[in-house]
This record gives structure tokens, sequence and C-alpha cells, in this order.
């Protein structure tokens, strides 16, 4: 099982700088993945970045990239040159695959982002 | 072409009433789930089924019934609707990798508000 900690619940930041959005697990598996997801006012859910536990690099997605540092266990998200469409929530996410099976997401509780202009 | 689609988008109703929440996908993927939001925005697995066969049951009143006619469907059955199951359900589907990437997919959500 993991635990998935946000520690910002709401963020102000001003458009075009960039934004770093902490994250923090907590899990015995080995084998895990780590996922942003973002939830706009409209409410659908948007995968944004992917993160294995046994990758070597940081994963990159146009402006977000996850800052990846395994011995902290954490995982914070990076916006660069943050527009006003980026103001959501956002989520960081978790999953073990020890399992083996269909295992679903734990959730952390969120961080809303407001992009001010 | 919407990947996972969710009906209704919205559903009102009273305590006591029985009602269900439709959830389709075509992705081709193998195994779907549903999430439950709250009305602080915290999101928790209810259930997972893998090409029709139930995986995960999270500790959710049996009130909650899952049904999956196909491995394209996973549908949401509720009997018995109190305040509490306001909230707003997700569906959603992902594709097993055997321990690799494994994205999921989201519905739009379905917001249920029971007065």
């Amino acid at each position: 099982a993991q635990k998935i900690t946000q520690t910002q619940p709401g963020m102000f930041v001003q458009e075009k700088e960039a934004v770093t959005l902490d994250c923090t697990y907590d899990t015995s598996d080995p084998s895990y993945g780590l996922f942003w997801y973002k939830q706009p006012s409209s409410g659908e859910m948007i995968f944004l970045i992917y993160q294995g536990s046994y990758d070597q690099q940081n994963a990159t997605e146009g402006r977000y990239s996850l800052n990846f540092q395994k011995a902290r266990k954490s995982a914070n998200l990076v916006i660069s040159a943050s527009q006003l469409g980026d103001s959501a929530m956002y989520f960081c996410v978790g999953r073990s695959y020890s399992g083996g099976g269909a295992d679903g997401l734990t959730f952390g509780k969120g961080t809303h982002l407001i992009i001010q202009p | 072409d919407t990947a996972v689609s969710q009906t209704p988008k919205y559903l009102v109703t009273q305590m006591g009433n029985d009602k269900s929440i439709k959830c389709e996908q075509n992705l081709g993927h193998d195994t779907m789930y549903w999430y439950k939001q709250d009305s602080k925005k915290f999101l928790k697995i209810m259930f997972s089924y893998n090409n029709k066969e139930l995986i995960i049951n999270e500790t959710v009143p049996n009130r909650f019934s899952p049904k999956s006619p196909d491995k394209a469907h996973l549908n949401l059955h509720i009997n018995s609707l109190e305040l509490g199951d306001s909230a707003v359900y997700f569906c959603a589907s992902s594709q097993p990798t055997g321990g690799g990437k494994e994205t999921q997919y989201f519905g739009p959500g379905t917001r249920l508000l029971v007065l």
C-alpha cells in the first residue's frame, strides 16, 4: 500500500513563473509508479506525467517535469513558464506494481494552483 | 470518439432511491475502475475489474454493486441512497503492462446529489 502526501493545499503563482508542486510518498513496495493528474474546474481528470520507480532519468512532458528523488521519496511536479490555463487542482498519485493485479491509484489530497495575470 | 464515457453526467435523487451509473470505454482496455471524489476533492478507489472479473473491492458499503457485462462496460448500481453518497464518481480504464507505465484514463465524472 502507498501513502501520498501533498503539503500545499493551495498556491498562488504569477503568470510565466515556474511552479513546483510538492509530493512525498511512502511505500514498502520495490516497484511502483508515480503520476500527476490535473483537474481543472470543469472536473475532468487529465493525465500529465509518469515516473517509474526504476526509471533512471526524471520524466519530462513538454512544460511538465517530475523531480524524482528516490532516497527522499519525493516526486515534485515542476511546471515551467506557467500559464493562466494551468489553474487547476493537481493530484500526485501512486500505484504499486508488486501485487501484479489491477491495482487502483492512491491519490494525494491535491494542490489547488491559481495562476495570476 | 470519447475514450471513457459516463452517463448520466448529473444525477439528483432522493434518499432511499436506487440508481445506476454507466461507464463505457472504447480504448480496448482490459481493466476498469470506479473512484469516488468527496466534497473535499479527495479521490479513493472503490472497485476494479479486469476482463469482467472483480479484482479490487475496497471498504465500500454493499449497497454499491458494480457490474461488468463485458470488458468495455463497468456499471455502478447503488441501492438505498444516503446523503453521504453525494459525491463525484469517476470511471477509469487502463491496459495492464506487467509493471511498467500503465496510465489510467478517466471519464468525465458523474455528479451525484442525494437530497
